[in-house]
């Protein structure tokens, strides 16, 4: 597609829900991120992608964070058991990794989650 | 550690030039971006360096200087459209970017 898509733009949970969120990257970008944007605040990296392959997940703040890619083109990012502190908007990038010295990041305009 | 740093907000005027400033400390670090995030929409990149120096992309401008960690954007004659905040990213080898809390810019007429 023309950019990074992601859905819902919105949702809202009740504390205890799962939720799952939905990623659609550039058409043929390699890598893929997912970042979390408190209000007021820079994104905070949560996981990343390279094909289908998770390389690094070391920003995921708990166990009920889970994030897959199983074709290496579309991403879910699911939330068990969602807490209130959960509440953010949470980003997708993706970048082609062309292999040069620098791969810009392309993100989609997010979705909030609101944990009531 | 990693740290970014930038002021959280600032004011200038229609037509004027405004200098938005960023500090890192990264435990790797392979460029510095500036993206532009509306309220409610997605960030949108800017600009980058890899080395040090000053990158001039139109009405806007960014300079690096690795050895002292800093980064600042530029923004000439600027516009009310131009209100909105800035975000200071290190990219940590394309493993993932490092981001500062966002300078919220307001352009006053």
């Amino acid at each position: 597609g023309a950019g990074v898509s992601q859905s819902p733009r919105y949702k809202v949970a009740k504390r205890g829900q799962d939720v799952a969120l939905r990623c659609d990257p550039i058409s043929g970008h390699v890598s893929l991120f997912w970042y979390q944007q408190a209000l007021g605040q820079g994104p905070e990296f949560l996981t990343y992608f390279q094909n289908e392959a998770q390389l690094d997940k070391s920003g995921l703040p708990s166990d009920r964070f889970f994030a897959e890619r199983p074709e290496g083109s579309v991403s879910t990012l699911k939330i068990q058991r969602t807490q209130q502190e959960d509440s953010a908007v949470y980003l997708c990038a993706s970048s082609s990794n062309s292999g040069g010295s620098v791969n810009i990041q392309y993100f989609g305009a997010g979705t909030r989650l609101s944990v009531l | 550690g990693q740290n970014i740093d930038q002021p959280t907000e600032m004011t200038a005027t229609e037509g004027a030039i405004v200098q938005i400033n960023c500090t890192y400390q990264t435990s790797g670090f392979n460029g510095l971006f500036w993206y532009q995030q509306h309220a409610g929409e997605a960030p949108t990149f800017l600009s980058y360096n890899v080395l040090d120096g000053l990158e001039e992309k139109g009405r806007f401008s960014s300079f690096l200087s690795r050895s002292k960690g800093y980064s600042y954007l530029l923004l000439k004659e600027l516009q009310m459209k131009d209100s909105a905040s800035y975000l200071c990213a290190a990219d940590n080898y394309g493993q993932n970017f490092v981001f500062g809390p966002g300078t919220r810019l307001s352009v006053l007429p």
